[in-house]
């Protein structure tokens, strides 16, 4: 499967622990995005990578939230000190050159 | 308000209708427009880009009004297959920035 993958794909925490979430695109693509997704909203855009750059940060992106894609290939998503207002799903994109976008299956977080 | 808003749902409509989904943007700087498709507890995935000439793909059509700011999708002979959450997105002129609507559920019944 060459499609953008995402782990872990469940993650359940409690409240105040960090978590971290990985993403791998598809290979070549050079754009990668991280969301937010909450049930019955569309996705909420939270970061862009192009390569190992961070070129765009969302407002929604507290501090306690870091993206890091070091090599310019798969991107971690870290959430320091978890509230339970931070359940959602985390989906990841991919894309090359071009707008359209490939999702990742996502990262279903749950806060207790 | 909400920079890309959407039809209310859902849309319950029986198989072989036409239904038609309408989607505001409030950034006049936005320049591309897309329709996603997501199914429950699924990925969203791209259904069709819209173009300012309007464009059709099968049984879809997307249509752009840039003057009113509004964009819209048309699924004629409806399948149950077609049964999803269907997302409007725009993208600013720097190509980075995608905004989605909340999406508009759509069941075809049989």
């Amino acid at each position: 499967d060459t499609g953008v993958s995402q782990n872990p794909r469940h993650k359940i925490t409690k409240r105040g622990q960090n978590v971290t979430f990985r993403c791998d695109p598809i290979s070549e693509h050079n754009r990668l995005y991280w969301y937010r997704q909450t049930l019955g909203q569309g996705p909420e855009f939270l970061t862009y990578f192009q390569n190992e750059a961070q070129l765009e940060k969302s407002r929604l992106l507290s501090d306690r939230f870091s993206a890091e894609r070091p090599k310019g290939s798969f991107s971690t998503l870290e959430i320091q000190r978890t509230e339970q207002g931070d359940s959602a799903m985390y989906l990841c994109a991919s894309s090359r050159q071009g707008p359209e976008q490939y999702f990742g299956p996502g990262t279903r977080l749950t806060v207790t | 308000r909400k920079e890309v808003e959407q039809d209310p749902g859902p849309f319950n409509v029986p198989e072989g209708a036409t239904v038609a989904f309408n989607c505001t943007y409030s950034n006049s700087a936005s320049q591309s427009f897309f329709w996603y498709r997501q199914d429950c507890r699924k990925e969203p995935k791209l259904l069709m880009s819209v173009y300012s000439s309007g464009n059709e793909d099968g049984r879809f059509t997307a249509q752009l009004n840039r003057a009113s700011q509004y964009i819209s999708l048309l699924i004629r002979d409806s399948k149950l297959s077609d049964s999803a959450t269907y997302l409007c997105v725009a993208l600013d002129n720097y190509g980075q920035n995608f905004v989605f609507g909340p999406g508009t559920r759509l069941s075809v019944l049989p």
